[in-house]
């Protein structure tokens, strides 16, 4: 089974909107990692978050981690038409760092 | 900027060919990876290898091999391609906080 499962599965809003999609992740975990797919194309290492830190920003995406929960949430603010993309979370699950994804989030971004 | 290169993007192969993905990787990485990634079933493990020469099979290892000669290259080998394989295949290096992924190469087995 999938270590990440994001929720929702998918998001439509309009640019200018917010968005936030949510991650929970079954065992214990030092880091979670987003990333964003394109269509099509490969996926692109936005942020991680360490298992010591509640909250990172990185330019318009905020990302939560709340451990006691085994939760993270993804913020991404005023969003835009290239922000249209899947988004999937990863947790490492043994010491070479191998990584877990969840099933991703489908979002898009309507002018 | 890392990066990481997949040979093709598209590839269409016949059933019982011997398919080669090449993958290369300018930032000496030591860990590369294979993935597939599937409509609802996601991004699946194919091969990991830690250093040259070294592999180890992930989660879903049958009817592939690998091959890493060289610490920049990481192959994925098709013995046999069959129509289940046709999926988009991924090929990733890790750095410390993540992955480096390379643009995927779409492969539909007729």
């Amino acid at each position: 089974s999938q270590q990440g499962e994001e929720d929702p599965q998918a998001l439509s809003i309009q640019e200018g909107e917010n968005a936030t999609m949510n991650c929970s992740y079954k065992t214990s975990i030092n880091n979670l990692q987003w990333y964003r797919q394109n269509s099509g194309r490969g996926l692109v290492h936005l942020i991680l978050i360490r298992s010591n830190e509640r909250e990172k920003h990185s330019g318009r995406l905020r990302v939560t981690l709340d451990t006691s929960k085994k939760s993270s949430s993804l913020l991404i603010t005023a969003s835009r038409a290239a922000d249209t993309a899947s988004y999937f979370c990863a947790t490492p699950y043994d010491s070479w760092g191998k990584l877990q994804f969840g099933a991703g989030t489908q979002v898009v971004v309507t002018p | 900027d890392v990066k990481v290169t997949q040979s093709s993007r598209y590839l269409v192969k016949r059933t019982g060919e011997k398919v080669f993905l090449e993958c290369v990787q300018d930032m000496d990485h030591e860990n590369m990876f294979w993935y597939r990634q599937d409509p609802g079933l996601g991004l699946r493990l194919i091969y990991f290898s830690y250093d040259v020469k070294m592999k180890e099979k992930g989660d879903i290892p049958e009817g592939y091999s690998v091959s890493r000669e060289k610490k920049e290259r990481f192959s994925l080998i098709l013995e046999s391609a069959s129509t289940n394989q046709t999926s988009m295949y991924l090929c990733a290096s890790s750095f410390k906080d993540g992955y480096t992924f390379g643009s995927g190469t779409r492969l539909t087995v007729v």
